[in-house]
């Protein structure tokens, strides 16, 4: 149980254009879902916390019209990356929690996305 | 302040013994979790042991045990018996807070582990 799926796995794209990343809970259901970035060598870096039906909070630092978060059901967030640069090349993560275990909330992680622009 | 301090960036370990990959973190809040988790070259994060600040006894998941010290602030993670599929990212992390208020994690910097044959 407590599968996170993520998609594209990888995507190249051009300079300027958008990106949608899918975040999907497969067999449970996640009221918090949370995304992450990770370049290479590092650790990752929370960039906002999404939660079903309400706008996502961003952390200090992350543009939140360029990185644009929905979560529109209990199973499904997607992160846009809009007008896509160069520097946005990175490997972004997410994870949920499940709904229904209260104890120990664990994070449960996609197997992440390799976002490479041109 | 660092709030979660991974100081092995690199560890090796011969295939079949044990290993201890350090942690230590910081906080005022009296309610945390502690997490670790495993990334393969893969990139995907696995979720391996979790610790609550209030547990009275270590946490154990088959190989891997947490050596929590809750006065030295220090959330060791041990792995028994090490086999070559366990060669990966170990991750570190803490969520402040309750449990089930969807705490936020900080990680670490990452302990990068590579299991000698």
């Amino acid at each position: 149980g407590a599968v996170v799926s993520q998609h594209p796995s990888w995507v190249i794209c051009k300079s300027g254009t958008s990106v949608k990343i899918e975040c999907r809970s497969l067999d449970f259901q996640a009221t918090t879902m949370f995304w992450y970035r990770q370049f290479p060598k590092q650790s990752l870096m929370l960039m906002a916390t999404s939660n079903e039906g309400s706008k996502a909070t961003y952390e200090q630092g992350v543009e939140k019209d360029k990185f644009l978060i929905n979560h529109a059901s209990l199973t499904l967030s997607t992160l846009t990356v809009t007008s896509a640069h160069p520097e946005d090349s990175s490997f972004y993560i997410c994870s949920a929690r499940d709904l229904y275990r209260g104890i120990s909330d664990t994070q449960y992680f996609g197997p992440g996305t390799r976002l490479t622009v041109l | 302040a660092q709030k979660i301090t991974q100081t092995q960036p690199g560890m090796f370990v011969q295939e079949k013994e044990a290993v201890t990959l350090d942690c230590t973190y910081d906080t005022s809040d009296p309610s945390y979790g502690l997490f670790w988790y495993k990334q393969p070259s893969s990139g995907e994060m696995i979720f391996l042991i979790y610790q609550g600040s209030y547990d009275q006894q270590n946490a154990t998941e088959g190989r891997y045990s947490l050596n929590f010290q809750k006065a030295r602030k220090s959330a060791n993670l041990v792995i028994s018996a090490s086999q070559l599929g366990d060669s990966a990212m170990y991750f570190c992390a803490m969520g402040e807070g309750l449990s089930g208020s969807a705490r936020q994690l900080t990680f670490g910097s990452g302990t990068q582990l590579t299991v000698l044959p």
